[in-house]
């Protein structure tokens, strides 16, 4: 079983619409969790991180943890075109030092 | 203030052949991690350098190996390459005292094996 599992997509949203990216995690211990947005050929770069069940928002993010579910989500509102690339989600690894990274969701913003 | 920089960018080898990929970390950070993304995956975690000591390593072969320098900068070697290890190669450093899990990711070398 896959330490971290998102479904592929790809998901297309037109633009103006929320766009909905789900992610799955194995380790039941796991504390901090981090969604990346990578563009086509670039490297990852962090867009949001959520230690506590809820939500979090930041602008036109929001992350949400079900931690009992061992189930994260992202939000984006408003979906702009520039927000189309892959969403990659992390769970930091129980030592720390490890981020365990699902394979991402492609996310195309339909202008 | 530079980010993370690494070296080279693309670089293709052959089968059997050594590699070594270079990595600056950003500015004021101590902690440099490696990473292989191999086409239509996710990063896989290889190693993590601290004090110029491998702190964790994930489940990769020893034919990887790497050095952490006093000035913070990291090498990964791969020694016997193998077609499977064609991928982008990320490195990604952090403050260990910060300790927010935050990643700051290089650009990547683009490995190719044939």
């Amino acid at each position: 079983q896959k330490e971290v599992e998102q479904n592929s997509g790809p998901l297309s949203v037109p633009e103006g619409a929320i766009a909905s990216l789900n992610c799955t995690y194995s380790d039941r211990g796991s504390q901090s969790f981090f969604w990346y947005r990578q563009y086509s050929g670039k490297s990852p770069e962090l867009i949001m991180f959520i230690y506590s069940n809820g939500d979090k928002e930041d602008g036109r993010f929001t992350a949400q943890l079900n931690k009992a579910s061992q189930y994260v989500s992202l939000l984006i509102r408003d979906s702009q075109p520039s927000d189309s690339a892959t969403y990659l989600c992390a769970v930091r690894g129980w030592a720390g030092n490890q981020f365990y990274f699902g394979t991402g969701t492609s996310l195309t913003v339909i202008p | 203030d530079a980010g993370v920089t690494q070296s080279p960018t693309h670089l293709i080898k052959t089968r059997g052949q050594q590699v070594t990929l270079r990595c600056s970390p950003k500015s004021g950070h101590d902690t440099v991690s490696w990473y292989q993304q191999a086409l239509g995956q996710g990063p896989q975690f290889i190693f993590q350098y601290y004090e110029e000591e491998e702190r964790q390593r994930g489940n990769f072969p020893d034919r990887f190996s790497g050095h952490q320098f006093p000035n913070y900068s990291s090498e990964l070697n791969v020694n016997a390459l193998l077609l499977g290890d064609s991928a982008l190669y990320l490195c990604a450093s952090s403050w260990d005292r910060l300790n927010t899990g935050e990643l700051f990711f290089g650009e990547g070398s683009r490995l190719t094996v044939l």
